[in-house]
């Protein structure tokens, strides 16, 4: 069990650049979350897919932002046009459907900074 | 909807001595309640959760919570803390039923352990 993965761990980006980030969750797993964490703040809900399908997803992500998991395995965020307001830790969970509750893993983050 | 409240940003306390994190929610359901844990430089790591059942539930690391529905509390316990114990803590809910999981988090408590 490698737990999930993200990557890149730092990103430093330019205002209106796009970023696009990765996360490998644990191989069993079919659920998928995305959670943005800014600084002082607990982690927010982004999105969530099951296998591929994106079921889910909060108002917090913008037209800028898009999700995908085209093979119900790994994921992506890209984010286009980059803003200051985009700081933050990107965190990747993952866990496996069942009952009555099934505990999601964390990826270590991906940290991003728009200058 | 849910809402999380940490009471207290940061909690300074000598090592060896008890500790209390407090943690309220809001809800109009049922819900399932986490405490995770973040070290520096890492993801979230589970430390404990209240499904169902007996209200005190122990978790790793010589932690543990109490659920109380009528005060909707659950703060974390412990009653002898390590140096290592140093991290940033985070109260989570998510909805019995119409929820895919996702996680409510508070705005976190940072526990510092002094020799």
């Amino acid at each position: 069990d490698t737990g999930v993965s993200q990557d890149p761990r730092h990103k430093i980006t330019k205002r209106g650049q796009n970023v696009t980030f990765r996360c490998d969750p644990i191989s069993e797993h079919n659920r998928l979350y995305w959670y943005r964490q800014t600084l002082g703040q607990g982690p927010e809900f982004l999105t969530y897919f099951q296998n591929e399908a994106q079921l889910e997803k909060s108002r917090l992500l913008s037209d800028r932002f898009s999700a995908e998991r085209p093979k119900g395995s790994f994921s992506t965020l890209e984010i286009q046009r980059t803003e200051q307001g985009d700081s933050a830790m990107y965190l990747c969970a993952s866990s496996a459907t069942g009952s009555p509750y099934n505990e999601q893993f964390f990826g270590p983050g991906t940290r991003l900074t728009v200058l | 909807a849910q809402s999380v409240t940490q009471l207290d940003s940061q909690v300074p306390v000598f090592e060896e001595a008890p500790v209390e994190l407090r943690c309220n929610y809001s809800s109009s359901v049922s819900v399932y309640l986490f405490w995770y844990v973040q070290y520096p430089n890492q993801g979230l790591q589970l430390l404990l959760k209240y499904l169902s059942g007996s209200t005190l539930v122990k978790g790793i690391n010589g932690f543990e919570a109490e659920f109380n529905k009528s005060q909707t509390s659950f703060h974390l316990r412990k009653p002898s803390v390590h140096i290592s114990d140093t991290a940033e803590y985070f109260c989570a809910v998510s909805g019995v039923y119409g929820s895919q999981g996702n996680l409510i988090f508070g705005k976190g408590t940072k526990l510092s352990v002094k020799p």
